[in-house]
């Protein structure tokens, strides 16, 4: 079975500062990895995914997150958040197997402080 | 490209009778579609995965007769909950996905409350 972690449910963070918001994933088969963002009574946009290539995978409003196969990671990162950033942010996979169906991870709510 | 929309946005509605709720890929076909249900403050659960022309997989727990789910076409999906109780009350998001592309696409989700 696969699960998705993500391991703070809050992440309070000055305007402007740098952010991380971490994502776990255990999975027996080979995985395809995606961020997404819910803004406040809004459905889910996609930030980023990465299916393959490099590791390293840039997305929509300057949110980036890094492949790490060996520690079975997807962390999202930004360098300079501002006060639109606010919002849900969930981790999901999709196993190759499956059938397209996402795993999600319990979701940070990112909360940024002026 | 890739919009899906929901209708409608909100609904209210009193104990006992039935809504509907509609899902269309408005850009795109889709081959499968998902149903989830949102509790506040928490992810996304899984009601069913519903593939054109074949009856929707529904999740453990999820009651199949109480939460019909009718996939006509490539375009559209239908929940209706059947018999709606107050506990039925949540929001629902529908998404679409298209072959080979592994990525789902959602709609605006629908606010249901029932009385």
């Amino acid at each position: 079975a696969q699960s998705v972690t993500q391991l703070d449910s809050q992440v309070p963070v000055f305007e402007e500062a740098p952010v991380e918001l971490r994502c776990n994933y255990s999975s027996s088969v080979s995985v395809y990895l995606f961020w997404y963002v819910q803004y406040p009574n809004q459905g889910l946009q996609l930030l980023l995914k990465y299916l393959s290539g490099s590791t390293l995978v840039k997305g929509i409003n300057g949110f980036e997150a890094e492949f790490n196969k060996s520690q079975t990671s997807f962390h999202l990162r930004k360098p300079s958040v501002h006060i639109s950033d606010t919002a849900e942010y969930f981790c999901a996979v999709i196993p190759m197997d499956s059938n397209y169906q996402l795993i999600w991870g319990a979701g940070t709510k990112l909360i940024i402080k002026p | 490209g890739a919009v899906v929309s929901q209708h409608p946005s909100r609904v209210i509605c009193k104990s006992g009778t039935s809504v509907k709720i509609e899902c269309r890929s408005l850009d795109f076909q889709a081959t499968t579609m998902f149903w989830y249900r949102q509790f506040p403050k928490q992810s996304l659960m899984l009601m069913a995965t519903s593939n054109e022309g074949s009856k929707a997989t529904y999740e453990q727990g999820v009651e199949k007769d109480k939460f019909l789910i009718n996939h006509a076409s490539l375009t559209l999906s239908t929940l209706t909950v059947t018999s709606a109780h107050p506990e039925d009350s949540s929001f629902y998001i529908c998404s679409s996905a298209r072959d080979r592309n592994y990525e789902q696409y959602f709609g605006p989700g629908t606010r249901l409350t029932v009385t």
